[in-house]
């Protein structure tokens, strides 16, 4: 299994403003994946990103909108640009498990945009 | 489009067994996953599909039948502690053919005494 950690744990932020969420991981993995989770709701997909190459984001998401960085194979970000209220939401990161088949998460980052 | 399709909520009794079910519409199908999420914590596996047939890990177990799309999870000698949301996932490609999975939107499970 893997040990996956994330900065912030929450925040409040205002309209307009960038947060960069960072996600670091207890050993190298290959991929790597940003997701959205409402309260309530299910998880939704934003980016899948390799190490040592750009993201592929899902439909609805764009890089300007959600940049990521992956500059090794155990830390990642996530920039939520000029927030609005509907980027309220918890942001998790995951990591496959050695299986390929497992996805392990940390443990979110509730933001707040008021 | 891509869906899939579960029952949002379920009750049951403590030491009873509940079944979840899931079906499931995707482009491309790798294999069907589950998922458990207690309230304000991340979700965390609990068995995965590559095949046709019944997964067995302690007192849960999941099937799969692609033929059907149709997959379950089955939670035996239900225990508080397992009130929880549940989400199956089906594992796909993205655009640059990588793994990715696809959710479904969950099955809020609350356990009675």
């Amino acid at each position: 299994s893997a040990v996956i950690s994330q900065k912030p744990s929450r925040d409040i932020c205002q309209r307009g403003t960038s947060l960069t969420i960072q996600c670091q991981v207890d050993s190298q993995v290959t991929m790597m994946f940003w997701y959205r989770q409402q309260p309530g709701q299910s998880l939704t997909l934003i980016a899948t990103a390799n190490q040592g190459s750009e993201a592929t984001y899902e439909s609805g998401f764009v890089i300007d909108k959600f940049p990521i960085s992956r500059p090794n194979l155990t830390f990642s970000t996530l920039t939520v640009s000029n927030m609005s209220p509907e980027d309220s939401s918890i942001y998790l990161c995951s990591v496959e498990g050695g299986t390929s088949y497992e996805q392990y998460f940390g443990p979110g980052t509730r933001l707040t945009v008021t | 489009g891509q869906s899939l399709e579960q029952p949002s909520e379920v009750t049951a009794v403590e030491g009873a067994i509940v079944q979840i079910n899931c079906t499931y519409q995707t482009s491309g199908f790798y294999g069907l996953s589950w998922y458990q999420q207690h309230d304000g914590g991340a979700p965390t596996f609990l068995s995965y599909n590559a095949l046709d047939g019944l997964e067995e890990t302690g007192r849960f177990s999941s099937f799969l039948s692609r033929s059907d799309s149709y997959g379950y999870l089955l939670l035996q000698e239900l225990q508080m502690k397992d009130s929880a949301s549940y989400f199956c996932a089906v594992r796909s490609l993205n655009a640059g053919n990588n793994r990715k999975l696809i959710w479904g939107l969950g099955t809020s499970l609350a356990v009675n005494p």
